[in-house]
């Protein structure tokens, strides 16, 4: 089958590390991106993985490793504007050469 | 800084009605995407355009949605006759997609927020 999870909800306080954990199933992988949504505003792409490893953004990383269908972003030294959503999103349908998204993980950030 | 630009950016009308929503995707872009974004749906895929060709509608509803690219500035996404079931935000973004590299960022725009009452 095709399919792609993450959890609904993470809360972490202000200066913690937090791991947002993405699990997908798709026939042909190319890449597992983030977006990050806050209230009322648009997605805004994070990062990229397309081979295994970690990839480094300042206080974000994001890792893959394929053999796993597993991936995760690690955001780092948090602070209250990281309060948002994070999408993963892969390429499900080898048919379809667009990304479909995860339902979302909203992160709440406390002081 | 390039962005993408929606019209409107929030429409409130009766069911019944057309709705016209646009998009001007950041000039050098070759791909438009629609999505629909809903709290128990979340984002969805309605339809993509590469080099202003119509790729993918598969998740559009035909019978009332259309999307067309008169040209390389302009996106349109049009709903006809309206339901309150199509209360959602619409999303456009752009992207530069070579090849099979569809996970190249894809910059969105700020949305339309549409109530069919």
């Amino acid at each position: 089958g095709q399919s792609l999870e993450q959890p609904s909800e993470v809360t972490a306080v202000e200066g913690a590390i937090v791991q947002i954990n993405c699990t997908y199933q798709t026939s042909g992988f190319y890449g597992l991106s983030w977006y990050q949504q806050h209230d009322g505003g648009a997605p805004t792409f994070l990062s990229y993985n397309g081979l295994d490893g970690l990839e480094e953004t300042g206080r974000f990383s994001s890792f893959l490793s394929r053999s796993d269908s597993y991936g995760y972003l690690l955001l780092q030294e948090l602070q209250m504007k990281d309060s948002a959503s994070y999408f993963c999103a892969v390429r499900l349908h080898t048919g379809r050469r667009a990304l479909t998204f995860g339902s979302g993980t909203r992160l709440q950030v406390q002081p | 800084d390039a962005r993408v630009t929606q019209t409107p950016r929030h429409k409130v009308t009766e069911m019944g009605q057309e709705v016209t929503m646009r998009c001007q995707p950041i000039l050098g872009h070759n791909t438009v995407f629609w999505y629909r974004q809903t709290m128990m749906q979340g984002l969805e895929l309605l339809a993509y355009f590469r080099n202003r060709a119509p790729l993918d509608d598969s998740g559009m509803p035909k019978d009332r949605f259309s999307a067309e690219m008169p040209d390389a500035t302009l996106a349109t996404l049009k709903i006809q006759p309206s339901e309150p079931r199509d209360s959602a935000v619409y999303f456009c973004a752009s992207g530069l997609v070579l090849g099979q590299k569809i996970n190249q960022p894809q910059h969105f725009g700020d949305g339309t927020r549409l109530s069919i009452l």
